[in-house]
């Protein structure tokens, strides 16, 4: 049982490069989210989906896209990176939303 | 969501308990106190949560005052593991649905366990 899975964990991106962070969980859970995190910022969501086939904007979406693949997998995507987005980025999941959230370990994303 | 008040950091020996306190003075009826930690480099790490009786797991014990304005989190026996910054965040519980559903960390105390 690995919980919550992230790839990949550090990522390196030229400006304008677009990319794809991966997350998977295997805990049967209905919603998922993507934090971003910044030094002195604390966690700010970017998006989630309260179930498959639903996804809404977080309070910091501007710069990204989602994708709720199935039930397990959602993944956040960069069209064009901007090095405002260099971050720590984790996806989180949660049976129902209002209930814990469970986390993955994280992808230290660089936008030079 | 209420506000949380934690200290800004605190020790305690390995081995001995830690009891990181919370105050959420303006916390409303529907509002539950969740407990969160986060180890350098790591995710956060759901620890524990309660509504207003005291609540215990294989990771630690949830303290919450009759008034509810305030709760204690309790690491039985603390480990160099532990070693971690503590979030409290009051949110509503199960019947929260909408935009807001993110997840509000403050600055969280930072317990250091020491040998």
């Amino acid at each position: 049982n690995a919980g919550v899975t992230q790839t990949p964990k550090f990522q390196v991106l030229k400006t304008g490069q677009s990319m794809t962070l991966q997350c998977a969980q295997d805990m049967n859970h209905n919603s998922m989210y993507w934090y971003r995190q910044d030094p002195g910022m604390g966690l700010r969501l970017i998006y989630y989906s309260a179930s498959e086939g639903t996804t809404d904007k977080g309070e910091v979406p501007n710069g990204y896209n989602v994708s709720r693949l199935n039930k397990r997998e959602f993944s956040l995507r960069l069209e064009s990176a901007a090095p405002s987005q260099t971050s720590v980025y984790f996806c989180a999941s949660s049976e129902v939303l209002g209930n814990e959230q469970y986390f993955g370990p994280g992808t230290r994303l660089t936008v030079t | 969501d209420a506000k949380t008040t934690q200290p800004t950091s605190m020790d305690c020996a390995e081995g001995r308990a830690a009891n990181l306190p919370c105050n959420h003075s303006t916390i409303s009826g529907n509002e539950y106190v969740y407990w969160y930690r986060q180890i350098h480099s790591q995710g956060p790490q759901y620890i524990i949560h309660g509504l207003k009786n005291n609540e215990t797991n294989e990771m630690a014990s949830l303290i919450i005052t009759e008034d509810r304005k305030s709760s204690t989190l309790i690491l039985p026996h603390a480990t160099l593991r532990d070693t971690a910054v503590y979030y409290c965040i009051v949110r509503p519980g199960l019947s929260y649905t909408g935009a807001n559903s993110k997840l509000t960390f403050g600055k969280g105390i930072t317990l250091s366990v020491r040998p």
